[in-house]
């Protein structure tokens, strides 16, 4: 059974500072890997989704990275600003033709003004 | 591009009572997922839709959910009876056929008293 583990769990930084959240996963047989964006009271919002044979990925100023072998995911966000406030989920996809998704618990980022 | 609409946004019901969630899918997409995300927790599948039938329920509740996707459109969730362990946001997401991509509403935010 495929668990998906995000390290930390909340997050505080000043505005302007880079920051990495952290994603694990127990099993490394997976089609893809996608980052999500939680606002209060909100949906989920697909901000990465990087294919099992893909390293990397990048948005503006998000990068995420996948390490199939070693079972972890990084998100990267520069110069990060009060308007990504948000929490931060990474799910993975472990294939067949279903696309079902297995998510993290996610990191609540708040960065200050 | 209209996104998926869910509706209630919120409900409060009472241990014992029935209650029902509506979801309207982004336009041609023909699987639908239907998700619970207790309060700190990643969102968990309860069952998905590819038109009108049933792809995977493995971890829905049958004794008191349920859910159906009449005319491969719109779709229902139901609880009943509903326990005080079922307060959680309800999502529900879509995607086209064969899409990686699962677009999500806003959820219906349940508490049971």
């Amino acid at each position: 059974k495929q668990e998906v583990t995000q390290i930390p769990a909340a997050l505080s930084v000043p505005e302007g500072e880079n920051l990495v959240l952290n994603c694990s996963f127990t099993d490394s047989a997976i089609y893809n890997l996608q980052w999500f964006r939680q606002d209060p009271g909100k949906g989920l919002t697909s901000l990465l989704l990087i294919q099992s044979s893909q390293r990397e990925q990048t948005s503006g100023r998000l990068n995420a990275s996948l390490d199939k072998s070693s079972g972890r995911s990084t998100l990267y966000i520069a110069a990060s600003q009060p308007g990504d406030s948000a929490t931060y989920l990474c799910a993975v996809d472990s294939g067949g033709s279903n696309y079902k998704l297995t998510f993290g618990k996610g990191t609540l980022l708040t960065v200050n003004p | 591009e209209a996104g998926v609409a869910q509706s209630p946004r919120y409900k409060i019901i009472e241990k014992r009572q029935s209650v029902a969630f509506w979801c309207n899918p982004i336009s041609g997409h023909a699987t639908l997922y239907w998700y619970q995300q207790i309060l700190g927790q990643g969102p968990k599948l309860l069952i998905q839709f590819q038109n009108n039938g049933v792809v995977d329920d493995s971890q829905l509740p049958k004794d008191r959910f349920s859910a159906e996707r009449l005319k491969g459109v719109d779709s229902t969730l139901k609880i009943q009876p509903a326990k005080l362990e079922d307060s959680a946001v309800y999502l529900c997401a879509s995607s086209l056929p064969g899409g990686e991509t699962q677009y999500f509403g806003p959820g219906t935010r349940l508490l049971v008293l």
